[in-house]
């Protein structure tokens, strides 16, 4: 099976930088992807790392080691808008490569 | 360019009912999903599509049934509402799982509480 952990909840300044972790348990592993919801929204894709490294998109980077079975999010700048759930998705090779999720990482912007 | 549309938006339904998710894309995508979101928890796959005609089981697929007759409609079926189907449901789309920047597109939402 597949299997994904990340933090509940993380807390942080406006203007700080933040990193949310992801680990992963998956056969035939393809890629790693993220995606932010805002209370009572529809998910919204993010980054997507199939090769190991850093992928940058404005303030957000995302990044892979698939040595590890590890990646992160890494978000620059805070901005109280970025107060959201993100997640994390594997889309792995066993069955029909459809993305998994986390539980999600809960992100609390204070001022 | 409307992207993933989903109907109704919230709705409530008495133990024993049956209703019909709906759910439509005009991307010309191939790939379709539907996921359930308890509060709290992440996405679980219910039911997913690789094209028309073509259907499979997720992770939580008791109590529902799907069908994929068009590349653009997937609709989603209750037959015997529980309270325990009570849940936020997301469909999304993708265009395949071949592109190195696949990303899933995904409707706003059917809130579905069973009393």
């Amino acid at each position: 099976g597949q299997s994904l952990e990340q933090p509940s909840e993380v807390t942080a300044v406006e203007g700080a930088i933040v990193q949310i972790n992801c680990t992963y348990q998956t056969s035939g592993f393809y890629g790693l992807s993220w995606y932010q919801q805002h209370d009572g929204g529809a998910p919204t894709f993010l980054s997507y790392n199939a090769l190991d490294g850093l992928e940058e998109t404005g303030r957000f980077s995302s990044f892979l080691s698939r040595s590890d079975s590890y990646g992160y999010l890494l978000l620059q700048e805070l901005q109280m808008k970025d107060s959201a759930s993100y997640f994390c998705a594997v889309r792995s090779s066993g069955g029909s490569y459809i993305p998994t999720f986390g539980r999600g990482t809960s992100l609390i912007v204070h001022p | 360019n409307a992207g993933v549309t989903q109907t109704p938006k919230f709705r409530i339904l008495k133990i024993g009912q049956s209703m019909t998710l709906q759910c439509t894309q005009d991307m010309n995508h191939n790939y379709m999903y539907w996921y359930r979101q308890d509060p709290g928890m992440g996405l679980k796959l219910i039911y997913y599509s690789v094209g028309a005609g073509i259907t499979d089981k997720g992770e939580v697929p008791n109590g529902y049934n799907v069908s994929r007759s068009t590349t653009e409609d997937f609709p989603l079926r209750l037959e015997l509402a529980a309270p325990s189907q009570t849940s936020v449901y997301f469909c999304a789309s993708s265009l395949s799982q071949f592109d190195m920047n696949t990303e899933a597109f995904f409707g706003q939402g059917t809130r579905l509480t069973v009393v």
